[in-house]
């Protein structure tokens, strides 16, 4: 059964305190991989697309990498309004699966000033 | 370019009564899918349409059906509420192709009582 964790379930970090958040996957055939951030009462906003292993994607604090089973989301010197839940989602390969990500239930991440 | 919007943004239902969502896409984005968010179960899938078709369902009971109109906008249905349904239901425009992916709406926070 295809699956997706992330690990930790929940990261407290001070501001500026850099860390990395898990996800890792057993889906054969990845035809990629995202991440989403969402706040609380809203919907996930999209962050990175992945595609194959070695791949890597920045965007102001945050840097996702891959691998052949998991993905990383790097946070460098984070500030309180990075605050949020990350989520990580696979995408399996085509046959069967159109318009269906599979999600891992998150982690949730407090940056404290 | 417009986001996704999804109406009514709340709704407080009984149980045994029916529901429709409603989800306007990304101006030229032919897919929407449909996903159920839950504290314990995360985002799963419910479907997918593709001009005015479905072509992909999750795992959930006929009770949740829904339809896409030839301007893409979607609809999805619950019928005989359960408790169990309170949820936040969340619409995904979708590209196609290469680099396919997922924007989400605001979300609709269904309540069951």
């Amino acid at each position: 059964e295809d699956q997706v964790t992330q690990s930790p379930e929940a990261l407290r970090l001070q501001e500026g305190e850099s860390s990395s958040l898990n996800c890792s996957y057993t889906v054969s055939g990845l035809r990629g991989l995202f991440w989403y951030r969402q706040d609380p009462g809203k919907g996930p906003e999209f962050l990175f697309t992945l595609y194959s292993a070695g791949e890597e994607k920045e965007k102001e604090r945050l840097k996702a990498t891959l691998t052949k089973k998991e993905s990383f989301l790097h946070i460098t010197a984070p500030k309180p309004e990075d605050s949020a839940t990350y989520l990580c989602a696979v995408q399996p390969p085509a046959w069967g699966s159109q318009g269906n990500l599979i999600f891992g239930k998150g982690t949730k991440l407090s940056v404290k000033p | 370019k417009a986001g996704v919007t999804q109406t009514p943004r709340y709704l407080i239902k009984t149980r045994g009564q029916q529901v429709t969502l409603s989800c306007s896409p990304i101006s030229g984005h032919r897919s929407v899918s449909w996903y159920q968010q839950t504290p314990g179960q995360g985002l799963q899938f419910l479907f997918e349409y593709f001009s005015e078709t479905q072509r992909n369902k999750g795992n959930f009971p006929g009770r949740f059906s829904g339809r896409q109109f030839s301007n893409s906008r979607s609809e999805m249905n619950v019928s005989t509420l359960e408790l169990g349904d309170s949820a936040l239901y969340l619409c995904a425009s979708n590209t196609q192709g290469q680099g396919e992916t997922q924007y989400f709406g605001p979300g609709t926070r269904l309540l069951v009582l």
